[in-house]
């Protein structure tokens, strides 16, 4: 199995600031990763497909990029709402998901 | 606006059997794939399995950890899917997601690959495996 594996495992930030999430593969999954946010409580939500594409209806402040096994996500002018827990999730080969990137309120 | 509501889920012994069943709406349902995604409390999530649409053939496909034990089936005639749950271990204790697949597909010499990623989740359904 294709192991995904995230960086940080949670950082704080503040409304404003600008955040970069890693996602590293385990071997070269070209652009086959998605992106989801996941608040407390709540089901995930799609926000990046195929590394880059951005879901209807995802504020533009959300951005991703990468291929191969080298993926980011960027969230600029970070808002309360982008809080929470981002997972990365690749499908090049059957389907697994990163370990997770906890984004708390400094 | 599509919705996905979950339901089924509860406490169960290892060893036993459960049902969940997921209803769709605000959308064609019968022309989408569909999976479910598992997330153990406060852990990561887990693919578990995919049901894909009539037209496609309707086929299902599972992780490893469930295969053999886990059923996934469709009725379009009432927007329903269902997972059943078969001879369940503790390690099966986790919220369960269901999900409209949005698969990219891509072909090569081998054939047809497919790219899924999950659209819309409900809101899930907790299932505790325990004695």
């Amino acid at each position: 199995d294709i192991q995904m594996t995230q960086s940080p495992s949670s950082l704080s930030a503040s409304v404003g600031d600008t955040i970069t999430i890693t996602c590293r593969a385990s071997q070269s999954i070209s652009s086959f990763l998605n992106w989801y946010h996941q608040r407390p409580g709540k089901a995930p939500k799609a926000l990046i497909y195929t590394a880059s594409t951005l879901r209807g209806g995802v504020p533009s402040r959300f951005s991703g990029s990468g291929s191969g096994t080298h993926f980011t996500l960027t969230i600029t002018s970070l808002q309360p709402e982008d809080f929470g827990t981002y997972y990365c999730q690749q499908s090049y080969s059957a389907i697994t998901f990163g370990g997770g990137t906890k984004v708390q309120i400094k | 606006e599509e919705q996905l509501v979950e339901s089924g889920g509860g406490s169960i012994k290892p060893g036993g059997s459960l049902r969940l069943s997921c209803a769709g709406s605000g959308f064609m349902f019968s022309s989408v794939w569909m999976s479910w995604v598992r997330q153990i409390p406060g852990k990561g999530l887990e693919w578990v399995g995919r049901i894909k649409s009539q037209s496609d053939g309707g086929t299902t496909d599972f992780a490893a950890s469930v295969k053999g034990r886990f059923i996934i089936s469709r009725d379009d005639s009432v927007n329903m899917m269902y997972l059943q749950m078969n001879s369940l271990k503790t390690e099966d204790t986790a919220v369960y997601y269901c999900t409209i697949v949005s698969s990219l597909l891509t072909y090569d010499y081998s054939g047809q690959h497919e790219h899924d990623a999950f659209d819309v989740w409900g809101h899930g359904t907790m299932v505790t495996v325990s004695s």
